[in-house]
C-alpha cells in the first residue's frame, strides 16, 4: 500500500539555523499538509497547499515558514531561523481530494532545536 | 470558536471489558467528524470516520449534533487496542485541515 515518507526522521539544529522538512506524497494525490505536536501537546495544522499555493495557513505559520514543491514530486517546509519553540514532531499528510477527505500522515520529522 | 475536547488523557480498562472515549466538538456549520489512532511508533491512521458509519476492529462512533458528542466505543476491548487515539474534525471541503483533539491513551490490561 502506498504511504507517505517524511526524511529525515530527527533533526538537530542550531537556533537561527534554516531546516528544511521534506515529503514525499502518495502519487495520486493532489492536497498536501503539514501538522505539528510539541511534545505533551496536541497535534496542530500548519498549513495546506494545493494546485502549488497555500489554501490555508494558521497563525503559527509565520514569515518564518514557507512551503513549496519544487519539483512536482517532494513537498517541503522550511523554516528559514530556528527557535527553541519550534522543536516538535511536524507530520506531512497528504489527501486525494475530490469526495476523499481522508488525509494520509507521514511518520512524521523529530526536530529538535537546541 | 473550532475545538475537540477529549476530556480523558488516560484511559485504563482490562481486556474483555467494555471500552468509551469521549469527545465533544465545537463547530460552527457542519463539519466531518473523524478518529484517528496511533499506535506505538507508527503514524497516525484513520480508524473511522462518522459518515461511512462503519464499525472498524469493533469500535464504533456516533454522532450526536445535539449534545455534539462523537465518543468511540467497543464492547470487548482487546490488548492490541491500546494506543493513543485522537479525535478530530474537518470542514466539509476538500482541502479541509484537521482540528485535533488532544487525545486519549488507551491501556488494555491483561
Amino acid at each position: 500500500e502506498p504511504e507517505v515518507t517524511q526524511t529525515p526522521s530527527h533533526q538537530v539544529t542550531q537556533m537561527g539555523q534554516e531546516v528544511i522538512l521534506r515529503c514525499v506524497p502518495i502519487s495520486n494525490h493532489l492536497y498536501f499538509y503539514w501538522y505539528r505536536q510539541i511534545l505533551g501537546q496536541k497535534v496542530e495544522f500548519l498549513v495546506s497547499f494545493y494546485n502549488n499555493e497555500i489554501s490555508e495557513k494558521s497563525e503559527i505559520f509565520d514569515d518564518q515558514f514557507s512551503v513549496e514543491r519544487p519539483d512536482g514530486s517532494n513537498f517541503t517546509l522550511k523554516i528559514r531561523s530556528t527557535k527553541l519553540e519550534d522543536s516538535a514532531m511536524y507530520f506531512c499528510a497528504t489527501s486525494e481530494g475530490g469526495y476523499s477527505y481522508e488525509q494520509y500522515f507521514g511518520p512524521g520529522t523529530r526536530l529538535t532545536v537546541t | 470558536a473550532q475545538r475537540v475536547t477529549q476530556p480523558e488523557k488516560l484511559l485504563s480498562v482490562f481486556k474483555g471489558a467494555p471500552v468509551e472515549l469521549k469527545c465533544n466538538y465545537s463547530y460552527s456549520g457542519s463539519p466531518e467528524l473523524f478518529w484517528y489512532v496511533q499506535y506505538s511508533r507508527q503514524r497516525l491512521q484513520l480508524l473511522l470516520r462518522h459518515i461511512s458509519r462503519e464499525s472498524i476492529k469493533g469500535f464504533t462512533a456516533d454522532l450526536n449534533k445535539g449534545e455534539t458528542s462523537f465518543h468511540l466505543k467497543k464492547p470487548f476491548a482487546q490488548e492490541e487496542d491500546s494506543a493513543m487515539y485522537y479525535c478530530a474534525l474537518s470542514g466539509s471541503s476538500s482541502a479541509s485541515k484537521i482540528i485535533f483533539g488532544s487525545g486519549t491513551r488507551l491501556s488494555i490490561r491483561p
